[in-house]
């Protein structure tokens, strides 16, 4: 079966400041993808990025970049300058390449501070 | 491009009642997804759909949880008897391919409160 974990409950920023979200999963599948996803208070869920498993490069979305491990399993969320709205709840989540079963981790919650 | 649309927003039910949840996908998209959310967790997928087809349902407790795709578009998620611990946010997604390495787009959810 597959994990997705994610240790950090709660974290929180300065506005412009550079955090990073940690996640970590556990497969023993060698094809999947990797999503982060982020869940505003009160709002609807929006993807943030996706890393394809078989791709080395890490992605990148405008401030938002991953650093993607995969001997080590790890896949964390670098935001950088950030804004009052990136606080939200992100999550981690893990998909096999065959299209079925995904998995979410528990979030951690994100606050920007003006 | 209207969202994914879900109704009611809120439900507040006795324990041993049922409850019917229903799922508007976006236009066009293949595979729809029921997701159930208990306060403090990540959402766990309860139901995969590719048009009117089933592709994973192993979390789906069918003792008491049914689901349906009409037609390929709508869908209906029912609980028959709710438990106490059904209570959560029930959220619905949507994808335009047929797997879900796809992009979901999410629905606002049913907050269900079984007391």
């Amino acid at each position: 079966a597959q994990t997705v974990t994610q240790s950090q409950p709660e974290m929180s920023v300065q506005e412009a400041e550079t955090v990073t979200l940690s996640c970590t999963y556990d497969t023993s599948e060698n094809n999947y993808y990797l999503f982060w996803y982020k869940q505003p208070p009160s709002r609807q869920m929006i993807l943030v990025i996706r890393q394809e498993a078989y791709k080395q490069q890490n992605a990148t979305e405008n401030r938002f970049s991953v650093n993607f491990q995969k001997a080590a399993k790890s896949f964390s969320l670098k935001i950088s300058d950030s804004q009052l709205g990136d606080t939200a709840m992100y999550f981690c989540a893990f998909t096999l390449n065959t299209g079925n079963q995904f998995y979410f981790g528990t979030g951690t919650s994100l606050t920007v501070i003006p | 491009e209207a969202g994914v649309a879900q109704s009611p927003r809120y439900k507040i039910i006795e324990k041993r009642q049922s409850v019917a949840f229903w799922c508007n996908p976006i236009s066009g998209h293949a595979t729809l997804y029921w997701y159930q959310q208990i306060l403090g967790q990540g959402p766990k997928l309860l139901i995969q759909f590719q048009n009117n087809g089933v592709v994973d349902d192993s979390q789906l407790p069918k003792d008491r949880f049914s689901a349906e795709r009409l037609k390929g578009v709508d869908s209906t998620l029912k609980i028959q008897p709710a438990k106490l611990e059904d209570s959560a946010v029930y959220l619905c997604a949507s994808s335009y391919g047929i797997t879900s390495t796809d992009t979901q787009y999410f629905g606002p959810g049913t907050r269900l409160t079984v007391l």
